[in-house]
C-alpha cells in the first residue's frame, strides 16, 4: 500500500493563477481532510469529508474549495491563489471507527 | 467549538531528562487526545492518544495524562534521546464521529545532547 500520497510536492504559483492539489489513499478510508501548516499556528483544518461526495468545512476554508468524487480522491482547488496562501499542506485520512489520521508526505506552496 | 492550547512553544532538555508538554481544551464534551509526532520535513505521525474514560497511559518512555475536570492533558517523555526533538501537537475531539481535531499550535522539543 502506498498510504496517503499527494500530488505535487512543491508548487510556486503567481498571484491569481489557480491549482489544484490531489491527495489520493489506497486505505479505503471513509474521512479525509485537508490541513494547511504555518510557522507557529499548528494544523488548521480547510475542508473535510466523512465520505464519497460529501464535503465540509473546516476552521480556514476561505478561497479554497474542494470536492470528493472518488472515495479514494480528495481535491483541494484554490481559485485565485493569494500570497496568504503560501503554506505547507497536509492531506490526511482515517477509516470509520478508528480515531488515528494517516497523513501524507505535504504540498510547499509558495505563492508570490 | 473547540479551542486547544498548548504550552510551551518551544522547550530545550537535555539528554536523559524529562519533557513535559501541556495542553488545555474548552469543551466538555471533547473525549478523544492524541498526541501526533513531526519531525523535521516529515509528516505528523500518532505517538499516543487517551480516551476519556482513562485517566493515565503509558507506551515505553511516553505517557500522557488526562484530567477532566481541569480540561488538561499533558505529554510526558522520560529519559529524553536525541532523537526525540520534533515539534509535538495535542490534539481533541468531541464524541462524533463526524467532528473533527482541533490541533494546538504545536511544541517545539529540542534534546540536547
Amino acid at each position: 500500500n502506498a498510504g496517503v500520497t499527494q500530488t505535487p510536492k512543491f508548487r510556486v504559483l503567481k498571484t491569481g493563477q489557480s491549482m489544484t492539489l490531489l491527495c489520493a489513499q489506497d486505505m479505503n478510508h471513509e474521512y479525509m481532510y485537508w490541513y494547511r501548516q504555518d510557522p507557529g499556528m499548528g494544523l488548521r483544518l480547510i475542508h473535510y469529508s466523512v465520505g464519497e461526495g460529501t464535503t465540509a468545512k473546516g476552521e480556514v476554508p476561505d478561497g479554497y474549495n474542494v470536492s470528493r468524487l472518488k472515495k479514494q480522491n480528495f481535491l483541494l482547488g484554490l481559485e485565485s491563489a493569494a500570497p496568504s496562501q503560501t503554506s505547507v499542506y497536509f492531506c490526511a485520512s482515517r477509516p470509520t471507527g478508528v480515531e488515528e489520521q494517516y497523513f501524507g508526505p505535504g504540498t510547499r506552496l509558495t505563492v508570490t | 467549538g473547540e479551542n486547544v492550547e498548548q504550552h510551551p512553544s518551544t522547550l530545550s532538555v537535555q539528554e536523559g531528562d524529562s519533557a513535559v508538554i501541556k495542553c488545555t481544551y474548552s469543551d466538555s464534551a471533547s473525549n478523544y487526545f492524541p498526541w501526533y509526532k513531526q519531525e523535521l520535513g516529515k509528516r505528523p505521525q500518532l505517538i499516543i492518544d487517551i480516551r476519556s474514560n482513562v485517566g493515565e497511559k503509558k507506551d515505553q518512555r511516553i505517557a500522557v495524562t488526562l484530567n477532566k475536570t481541569a480540561k488538561h492533558f499533558s505529554l510526558h517523555i522520560t529519559e529524553t534521546q536525541p532523537e526525540d526533538s520534533a515539534v509535538y501537537f495535542c490534539a481533541a475531539s468531541a464524541p462524533s464521529g463526524n467532528t473533527p481535531l482541533v490541533f494546538g499550535k504545536g511544541t517545539r522539543l529540542s534534546v540536547i545532547a
